[in-house]
């Protein structure tokens, strides 16, 4: 089954307190990326990635890292988790657009409270 | 960069009645306009989308409409049920990064 895999489902942590949420992409998809969701802001990026070794930042990469070293893989890190950072995370992949546009593909989220 | 105004937040339909809603954007150079529909407690998924070369496009009771002129699009829901009851997002997609800009989301609840 096609399908975008997040872990954990849920997470709290404490200030501070590194952390990786793992997403996985089993399409074959090139276009990978991050948002979080808040109530009242909708969703908005953190960080994407166009291919292997290719990432940038969106519009709220503060605090945050990711890697691309495989197609499939796309993790997010905290290195120093704060509470403003509590929110609900995506990963969501895309075929690469090649000037057309597809629709994303997104996991099932990642509840991160940090107290 | 590339800002989506979506209205209204909320909706409240009788089941049966149509609901709108709609979107603007402030890049001309975008060229793609998706749909997600977000239930409660779960992830964001595509109902319809259009790209820039089309004016409007129909799946069922979900319709699409778009005015590049104007640069704002508009989801339509014909005969609306209570399963249609979810968050809406529209997104924007343009420029040399492909991102998806969303909308902040409007909650549509139909009543029976």
């Amino acid at each position: 089954e096609a399908q975008v895999t997040q872990n954990p489902r849920y997470l709290i942590t404490v200030t501070g307190k590194k952390l990786t949420v793992t997403c996985s992409q089993n399409m074959n998809h090139e276009y990978m990326s991050w948002y979080r969701q808040d109530p009242g802001l909708g969703l908005r990026q953190i960080y994407y990635s166009m291919n292997v070794e290719v990432t940038d930042k969106g519009d709220v990469p503060e605090g945050y890292k990711v890697s691309r070293k495989e197609k499939r893989n796309f993790p997010l890190i905290l290195e120093s988790p704060s509470p403003n950072q509590t929110s609900l995370y995506f990963c969501a992949s895309s075929l690469y657009p090649t000037g057309l546009g597809y629709g994303y593909t997104f996991g099932s989220g990642t509840r991160l409270t940090v107290v | 960069g590339e800002n989506v105004e979506q209205h209204p937040s909320t909706l409240s339909v009788q089941e049966g009645d149509s609901a709108v809603i709609k979107c603007t954007y402030s890049d001309s150079a975008s060229n793609y306009f998706p749909w997600y529909k977000q239930e409660l407690g779960k992830r964001p998924q595509l109902i319809i989308d259009i790209r820039s070369n089309v004016g409007e496009k129909k799946d069922q009771r979900i319709a699409v409409t778009l005015n590049k002129t104007a640069k704002h699009f508009s989801l339509h829901i014909t005969e609306t049920q209570p399963e249609d009851s979810a968050v809406y997002f529209c997104a924007v997609q343009g420029g040399s990064n492909y991102k998806l800009t969303f909308g902040k989301g409007t909650l549509l609840t139909v009543n029976p």
